[in-house]
């Protein structure tokens, strides 16, 4: 199986304030990874897919980027709707795998 | 849009089957490429892929739980299942049932259903 592993697992920002998260996969996955945000009690919402395209309907402060093995997720301006948990998701081969998760918090 | 929904039993004793069911809604399961599938997630953990069925029946489970696993289509019914057999209580989890795009990516997901698995 294929290891996605995020970094950092807990993030703490303000609004306003510009936020990376990386997702790193354990072999080379070219462009096949996606992003979801989830919030408490909801199932995710995909942001990304292909790694950089925006899923139809997403705010454009959100943006993807990376290939092979290193990706991030970029927030250019958080607003106090963009406080959930992060994961990224590898679509390169089954069985597919996530990220452990990057809480975004409200500092 | 499409719409999913999970249904079935929310405790499930030690060592019988879980059998949960999603009804798709307007969308067809027979209409396009996607990959009908289960994912979970235990109490304040991560997310895990669990299978997928496509409309022909054709399946693939995570290695992992294969075993134990049974993905169903009914598309007169516009449903797919999960059963999982001999459950323990590390299979205690949110259970979702989403659609997989031809790019991989999970577009559509049922609101989820915590399945406990208890005595």
């Amino acid at each position: 199986d294929i290891q996605m592993t995020q970094s950092p697992s807990f993030v703490s920002a303000s609004v306003g304030d510009r936020v990376t998260i990386t997702c790193r996969a354990s072999q080379g996955i070219s462009s096949w990874l996606a992003w979801y945000q989830q919030k408490p009690g909801k199932a995710p919402k995909v942001l990304i897919y292909a790694a950089s395209s925006l899923q139809s309907g997403v705010p454009s402060r959100f943006s993807g980027s990376g290939s092979g093995t290193d990706f991030t997720l970029t927030i250019s301006s958080l607003q106090p709707e963009d406080f959930a948990t992060y994961y990224c998701q590898q679509a390169n081969s089954f069985p597919y795998t996530f990220g452990q998760g990057t809480k975004l918090e409200i500092k | 849009q499409v719409q999913l929904q999970e249904s079935g039993p929310g405790l499930v004793k030690p060592l019988q089957t879980l059998s949960l069911t999603c009804t798709v809604s307007d969308g067809s399961i027979s209409g396009g490429d996607y990959y009908w599938s289960w994912i979970r997630q235990p109490p304040g953990k991560g997310l895990e892929w669990i299978g997928y069925i496509y409309y022909s029946g054709f399946t693939y489970y995570n290695p992992s739980l294969k075993s134990r696993i049974t993905i169903s289509v009914d598309t007169s019914k516009n449903q797919f299942s999960l059963n999982l057999s001999s459950v323990t209580a590390a299979d205690t989890a949110v259970y979702y049932c989403a659609r997989g795009a031809i790019l991989g990516t999970y577009d559509y997901w049922g609101q989820g259903t915590l399945v406990t698995v208890s005595s």
